[in-house]
């Protein structure tokens, strides 16, 4: 099976610009999440959708961060304008749950971000 | 709230060796506890899932614990290579939002030829 796609794999911008990430979950899976991860830091979680609904937005930046599930498939996360600490690996990932109720993330290879 | 320590935050030791990685989290009352290996620029692969109700998990040369009632897990990595070379992060679900991750900052190992 095909594993989480995220594009684009890097991205440099300068402090205020806009910035956009996709990802693309594996097919059948209802739970998406986006983590941040600073270097040297382990990822944070910054949203979870459950199909085209969020479940949990705490800790995401909602002056400058947005995110959208359109369709309950493929998630964009955007921020604007950017800062120069949100340099990260932004991290997606998607989940089941097996007949036995445990859950397993799988994780894309992520969009690092470099903000000058 | 959650809080997911890792120790030792780097280690090196020479191929062949046996070793240990260690986890501690504050809130006993969670699902499971994963084991993440992270490659320079990639993304996350679970190595081992074990479950609440579980004491261990093994898989090749792998073997973790859990200890829930004092917050600990460990890593056991036998006969290390270099290819083990890795960060590998602890992760702990969040019981306020369903199976949200709790990840510890990873302990960077490097296994020398």
């Amino acid at each position: 099976e095909a594993g989480v796609a995220q594009s684009p794999r890097y991205k440099i911008i300068e402090k205020r610009q806009s910035v956009a990430f996709w990802c693309n979950p594996i097919s059948g899976h209802a739970t998406l999440y986006w983590y941040q991860q600073i270097l040297g830091q382990g990822p944070k979680l910054l949203i979870q959708f459950q199909n085209n609904g969020v479940v949990d937005d705490s800790q995401l930046p909602k002056d400058r961060f947005s995110a959208e599930r359109l369709k309950g498939v493929d998630s964009t996360l955007k921020i604007q304008p950017a800062k120069l600490e949100d340099s990260a690996v932004y991290l997606c990932a998607s989940s089941r749950v097996d007949g036995g109720g445990a859950e397993t993330q799988y994780f894309g290879p992520g969009t690092r971000l470099l903000v000058l | 709230k959650q809080e997911v320590t890792q120790i030792p935050a780097a280690l090196s030791v020479p191929e062949g060796e046996n070793l240990v990685l260690n986890c501690s989290f504050t809130d006993s009352a969670i699902y499971n506890l994963q084991w993440f290996r992270q490659d320079p620029g990639k993304g996350l692969t679970s190595l081992l899932l074990i479950q609440s109700s579980q004491r261990e998990q093994t898989s090749g040369r792998l073997n973790a614990s859990l200890d829930k009632s004092s917050g600990r897990s460990t890593l056991y990595i036998a006969a290390s290579q270099p290819g083990d070379s890795a960060t590998y992060l602890c992760a702990v679900p969040n019981s306020n939002s369903g199976y949200a991750l709790n990840f510890g900052k990873g302990t960077s190992l490097l296994v020398t030829p």
